[in-house]
């Protein structure tokens, strides 16, 4: 498979565990971002890296968020002190420069309980 | 700010008939790109069709279609003669072209009745 890999697909929690998700994008695309769906509604942005830069962070991405791309390849995204309203599908998505459109995972379903 | 939106939260149509989903976005920009994306049930999101702005012919992707009018910011998707496998959340997206951020609407479900 070389499509865009999540790991773990699903996970529970405990309020105020801190959790962390982990993207591999197809080998080569540069560009990697993270969205945010809760149920019925369209992604929401996070954050994205082109290389290991990260160029942007949205104002959703409280300080309890952390991403990092440290070798420009995998990203881990990180929620510290995890709350009830952080339950939500966590996408990943690469893009290669010269291409419009980002290639999406199938998402860690996170529940907090 | 740029916004998304699509105003059919759900759709239904019959297997073999033909839909039209709608999307109106808001932008100053000229140059930019615009998508239709599937998500299936517990099934990762793919593209189903893009579309350039400079490009002034819609983009056509086998049962698939646009209608894309830059100046109403409209961009609409046709999917004809369609089958179960369509039965999904369709949603429409935008990017600046010299942008990386893609801008998702809310969606909209879409039901095939058999």
């Amino acid at each position: 498979d070389t499509g865009v890999s999540q790991d773990p697909r699903h996970k529970i929690t405990k309020r105020g565990q801190n959790v962390t998700f982990r993207c591999d994008p197809i080998s080569e695309h540069n560009r990697l971002y993270w969205y945010r769906q809760t149920l019925g509604q369209g992604p929401e942005f996070l954050t994205y890296f082109q290389n290991e830069a990260q160029l942007e962070k949205s104002r959703l991405l409280s300080d309890r968020f952390s991403a990092e791309r440290p070798k420009g390849s995998f990203s881990t995204l990180e929620i510290q002190r995890t709350e009830q309203g952080d339950s939500a599908m966590y996408l990943c998505a690469s893009r290669p420069t010269g291409l419009p459109e980002a290639f999406f995972g199938q998402g860690t379903r996170l529940t907090v309980v | 700010a740029q916004t998304v939106t699509q105003s059919q939260p759900e759709m239904s149509v019959q297997e073999a008939e033909t839909v039209t989903l709608s999307c109106t976005y808001d932008t100053s920009e000229s140059d930019y790109y615009l998508f239709w994306y599937k998500q299936p049930p517990s099934r990762q999101m793919i593209l189903v069709i893009r579309q350039e702005a400079y490009k002034q012919q819609n983009a056509t992707e086998n049962r698939f279609s646009v209608n894309f009018q830059k100046a109403a910011k409209s961009f609409s998707l046709k999917i004809s003669d369609s089958q179960l496998g369509d039965a999904a959340m369709y949603f429409c997206a935008y990017r600046q072209t010299r942008d990386d951020k893609i801008i998702f609407g809310k969606g909209t479900r879409l039901h095939i009745l058999p």
